[in-house]
């Protein structure tokens, strides 16, 4: 089993949509949980850190969901400058992290 | 600015060849990473070095080596032994949060 796993997409939303990726983890002990965001051909970007009690940073919502294991990320009013590949990202523990492999998001006029 | 570098942006190797990629840090991180991505893929743990002269075996490591003589520095080797080298080489510092350099995409010949 995949220590981490996304769906793909891609994710095609039409401009102002909302969208919602999920994404599960299978170490239970995992301690810290993070979104990144990678544009084409370029290096991932912290996007936000997932806390237990969801956090918020404008349009972008992220949730934790410990006992089921799962971690999602809401976007809100999508803008074409969300288009960008989504990385769900697990600390088991210690300073090494799991990635997953990326869910893709293109967001239309 | 505070940050990470790496280089050089581009790299081709001929085959049997060791290269060198390099990674610096002026954020004053103890821990830094080496990371590398294939295509549809996520990202997988080379190396880490959670202090200096000190560093671990991440997931893939035979056929890398690296070095941590100064805490700003932590250059990967890509040596001749590793079978299928071309990819998006990534380092990466910081602890419960990690920080990417922009990247250096290597092409084997």
């Amino acid at each position: 089993r995949k220590e981490v796993e996304q769906d793909p997409g891609p994710f095609n939303v039409p401009e102002g949509a909302t969208v919602a990726f999920n994404c599960t983890y299978s170490n239970s002990a995992s301690q810290s949980f993070f979104w990144y965001r990678q544009d084409c051909r370029k290096e991932p970007k912290l996007l936000m850190s997932v806390y237990s009690s969801g956090n918020e940073d404008g349009r972008f919502t992220a949730q934790l969901n410990r006992a089921s294991q799962y971690i999602s990320l809401l976007i809100r009013d999508s803008k074409l400058s969300d288009s960008a590949t989504y990385l769900c990202v697990v600390n088991p523990g210690g300073y090494a992290l799991n990635f997953g492999k990326g869910t893709s998001l293109l967001v239309t006029p | 600015d505070g940050g990470i570098t790496q280089s050089p942006k581009y790299l081709f190797r001929k085959e049997g060849q060791n290269v060198t990629l390099s990674c610096e840090q002026n954020l004053n991180h103890d821990a830094m990473y080496w990371y590398r991505q294939d295509p549809g893929q996520g990202l997988r743990l080379i190396y880490y070095s959670q202090i200096v002269n000190d560093f671990q075996k991440g997931d893939i490591a035979e056929g890398y080596s690296v070095s941590r003589e100064k805490k700003e520095s932590f250059p990967l080797t890509v040596t001749s032994a590793q079978k299928n080298p071309t990819a998006f080489y990534l380092c990466a510092s910081g602890g419960t949060e990690q920080f990417f350099g922009p990247g250096t995409r290597l092409t084997v010949l």
